[in-house]
Order: structure tokens, then C-alpha cells, then sequence
């Protein structure tokens, strides 16, 4: 069974351009969350799916990342326009709902460099 | 205060030698609680559930103490493909599918 994907595995750009990065859950997970990781600092949540809903947006840190999970599989996750303290690592994890632990699984994240 | 410290180490042991990581958590409605563990430039991957009552896994072994708010990780008979940064996580707050909260890591380097 495959894991959770993610693409592009790296992106540069440049400041004021715009990335989009991709995130494909395990199969039957209706929990997605995205997490970032910027240089020397912990791993840290952006947001969570239950299915094509929001559960949770309080890590977004503004309005330039927009995400979306259009039919509750695959989510997006825009960056417009990506300014400098925008790179770092992005995870992004998956989960069964109703589990009493969640155990979250995570993807090889796409390391997003921003010049 | 940070919401999960972990000292960073790092550790540096030789093989077969036992290692002992800390970590402590700032929000009291945490409900679960995990070893992550990280190589270099990979994504996390679980290590272990850690339980109350203690739980042991091979040569791992993790402890919660809730009233402390501090958890865990036991490594005995070190092997040099144990070298990786160990992040200790714990849920947002209540049960159910709460995002996780991490710590920085700390990185252990097995030594031949």
C-alpha cells in the first residue's frame, strides 16, 4: 500500500513567485494535515482536513497559503507570493479518523527554498 | 515556555551502550503521546505509542508521568543504525484526531 506522497520532493523559486505543493494521503485516511519546518526551529502544524473540510487553520501564519482538499483526496497547498521566511520543509500527514491514539503518517515533505 | 522541551543533544554513544532521552510537555489536556524518529533530511517516523503504564518495544523502552508532565525514551544495546534524531510529540489537546504538537529533536549519534 503506498504511503503518503508528496510533490514536488524540492522547489526553488523566487520571492514573489508563486508554488503550489501537493499532498496525496494514504488511501481511506480522511485526516490531512499539513506541518512545516523552517531551519533550526520544531516541526510545526499549519492545518487539518477531515475529509474537504477545515478542521483546523490556526498554524496558517497568513493569508498568503491557501489550502485546499477539493473531494476530500489529494490537498494543495499554495504559497502566493512566497517571501523569504516562507522556506523550509513542508510534511504533510495522514490519519484514520475515529483512532484513538491518531497516529499520523507522514510524507517525505517537499523542501521549498525561497530566494 | 516552549510546549514540548527536549534536550538537544547531542549524544554521542558507542554500540551496545544505553541511552536515556527526556521530554516535557506544557499543556495538561494532551492525551497522547509519541517517539518520533527522524534521519537526515527524511520525514518522521513513528517510533513508538508511549502509555502510562510504560511500554516496551525491543530494545526501546518509554514511561509517561502525567502529573509531571515528562516523558521518556530508553535505548538499550545501541546500534549504529539507531543514530538519528528522536523527536518527542504529543497531541493538541483532548482525544481524537488533534494535530501533533513536536519538540526540536534529539540527535544520536552511535559510534563503532
Amino acid at each position: 500500500e503506498a504511503g503518503v506522497t508528496q510533490f514536488p520532493s524540492h522547489s526553488v523559486i523566487e520571492k514573489g513567485q508563486t508554488v503550489t505543493l501537493r499532498c496525496d494521503p494514504i488511501s481511506g485516511h480522511d485526516n490531512l494535515y499539513w506541518y512545516r519546518r523552517v531551519m533550526g526551529k520544531e516541526i510545526k502544524f499549519l492545518l487539518h482536513f477531515v475529509k474537504e473540510s477545515k478542521q483546523d487553520e490556526s498554524g496558517m501564519p497568513n493569508n498568503r497559503f491557501l489550502a485546499e482538499r477539493t473531494g476530500g483526496t489529494y490537498s494543495t497547498l499554495k504559497v502566493q507570493p512566497a517571501e523569504l521566511e516562507d522556506s523550509g520543509v513542508y510534511f504533510c500527514a495522514s490519519s484514520q479518523v475515529g483512532q484513538a491514539k491518531n497516529i499520523q503518517y507522514f510524507g517525505a515533505g517537499t523542501r521549498l527554498s525561497v530566494l | 515556555r516552549k510546549e514540548v522541551e527536549q534536550d538537544p543533544g547531542p549524544f554521542n554513544v558507542p554500540e551496545g551502550a544505553t541511552v536515556a532521552f527526556n521530554c516535557t510537555y506544557s499543556n495538561s489536556a494532551s492525551q497522547s503521546f509519541f517517539w518520533y524518529r527522524q534521519d537526515c533530511r527524511k520525514e518522521p517516523k513513528l517510533l513508538m505509542s508511549v502509555y502510562s503504564s510504560g511500554n516496551e518495544d525491543g530494545r526501546f523502552t518509554a514511561q509517561l508521568n502525567r502529573a509531571s508532565q515528562y516523558i521518556s525514551l530508553l535505548i538499550r544495546d545501541s546500534k549504529l543504525s539507531d543514530s538519528a534524531t528522536y523527536l518527542c510529540v504529543v497531541n493538541k489537546g483532548g482525544s481524537g484526531n488533534t494535530p501533533l504538537v513536536f519538540g526540536k529533536g534529539t540527535r544520536l549519534s552511535v559510534i563503532a
